[in-house]
């Protein structure tokens, strides 16, 4: 299963709302996973099962989806939000994540 | 507080071998599936491997089939990467990271991650 993210980067500034999407290559139900890595860190899980929100998470963070199409929206953009964002599905081995989208500040 | 400390990255030759280990804390080990995810510099992350808890199935991306090994210590808390005939392309930050089930799925998603350890493989 191949993993497509749109788009692979993206500037924004602080207040806006932003909208990243994932397409994967045959349907994964909802085995859909987003990931914020900011430089020199390891990835941290934000939404997990396309749509729950992962705890400690802030609640400006959404996602959606199901089948092939997702989405990850980002409301009210804060200045830590700046940072790579990757879906990952874990329907099947291998597991893949998508290539992954910069959101830079405007 | 969980912790994953990964450890055994260094410079290697093209074709040398390597093992990695991850050390875990904080939760039951023996629970959980396992996995390394490395990332290229200046790249994205690639899934390498992962092993399941109940049966020790093992799982491998395609780059690294038939070169990489993964297996675990529970008696140790620890998770291991054994690497064989390494290439230039193998070079990357590895992270070891749990796998939290949800669903029906077993691999579900990776809530705790290490800090990664960095492979170089140069002449």
């Amino acid at each position: 299963i191949q993993m497509t993210q749109s788009p692979s980067s993206l500037s924004a500034s602080v207040g806006d709302r932003v909208t990243i999407t994932c397409r994967a290559s045959q349907s994964i139900s909802t085995y859909l996973n987003w990931y914020q890595q900011k430089p020199g860190r390891a990835p941290t899980v934000l939404i997990y099962a396309a749509s729950n929100l992962q705890s400690g998470v802030p609640s400006r963070f959404s996602g959606g989806g199901s089948g092939t199409d997702f989405t990850l929206t980002i409301n009210n953009l804060q200045p830590e939000d700046f940072a790579t964002y990757y879906c990952q599905q874990s329907l099947s081995t291998p597991i893949a994540f998508g290539q992954g989208t910069r959101l830079e500040i405007k | 507080e969980v912790q994953l400390l990964e450890s055994g990255g260094v410079l290697v030759q093209p074709g040398g071998s390597l093992r990695l280990s991850c050390a875990a804390s904080g939760f039951t080990f023996s629970s959980y599936a396992m996995t390394w995810v490395r990332q290229a510099p200046g790249k994205g992350l690639e899934w390498v491997s992962a092993i399941r808890d109940r049966d020790n199935d093992a799982y491998y991306a395609d780059s690294v089939k038939g070169r990489f090994t993964i297996f675990r210590d529970n008696s140790k808390n620890t998770l291991y990467l054994q690497m064989n005939t390494l290439r230039v392309e193998d070079t990357a930050v590895y992270y070891c990271a749990n796998a939290q089930p949800y669903g029906t799925g077993w691999y579900g998603r990776n809530d705790y991650w290490g800090q990664g350890t960095l492979v170089t493989v140069s002449s």
